[in-house]
């Protein structure tokens, strides 16, 4: 069955650090590639896309997304974090011969002063 | 105001007893979805719908059905609730024309506990 892992459940970061979120999925082929954030008390919302070209993939607030094809992931990266990035982080995956999007189970980023 | 509004935002309820989340919006998009989130799971699909004539099942739809009454409107019914539904359910909608490779937008979410 198709799946995507977040292997980080819990990040606890201090601000400026650089942050990198892993992301794997078990499907073949062509794949659509999303992060989307969710912050305190917020609704979800889409922090960046991958569905082709540019394997590096530039989102808002100074996010960017490697898609490695040949590792299945799609890592998000920030170079210098913010207490204002405090979230959950959802990777979501779509393709592969299956007609659905799959969430991973989250990554809870909590960013210290 | 938000473009997807969830009614209620929470609610306490008994087991047995008939619960209807209700989701409106006003962004024109004809797909609609539901989604379940647990912690550690993510978010899960239970029902979603394309255009008003048009339901389908999610990965976890036992223990719920939808209605469509309008392009704008999408509810999700717990016909007998039990405990294990107990999470936060977030409807979405997104653009038709994309399939799923389209962006999600999400309302607020309802959060429901079920004693």
């Amino acid at each position: 069955a198709q799946s995507v892992s977040q292997h980080n459940h819990h990040v606890i970061l201090s601000e400026a650090a650089s942050l990198e979120l892993g992301c794997n999925y078990s499907y073949g082929g062509t794949v659509n590639l999303f992060w989307y954030v969710q912050y305190p008390g917020q609704h979800l919302q889409l922090l960046l896309k991958y569905f082709s070209g540019d394997p590096l993939v530039k989102g808002i607030k100074g996010f960017e997304a490697e898609f490695i094809k040949s590792k299945f992931s799609f890592n998000l990266r920030k170079p210098s974090v913010q207490w204002s990035d405090t979230a959950e982080y959802f990777c979501a995956v779509n393709g592969g011969g299956y007609n659905k999007l799959i969430f991973g189970a989250g990554t809870r980023l909590a960013v210290h002063p | 105001d938000a473009d997807v509004t969830q009614t209620p935002r929470n609610r306490i309820t008994k087991t047995g007893k008939r619960i209807m989340l209700e989701c409106s919006q006003t962004k024109g998009h004809d797909r609609m979805y539901w989604y379940r989130q647990d912690p550690g799971l993510g978010l899960r699909l239970i029902y979603y719908s394309f255009d008003v004539k048009d339901i389908n099942k999610g990965e976890i739809s036992d223990g719920y059905s939808v209605s469509r009454q309008a392009q704008a409107k999408f509810s999700l019914s717990l016909e007998s609730a039990i405990p294990n539904q107990t999470a936060l359910y977030f409807c979405a909608t997104s653009v038709p024309g994309q399939g799923w490779a389209g962006e999600l937008f999400f309302g607020e979410g309802s959060r429901l506990t079920v004693l």
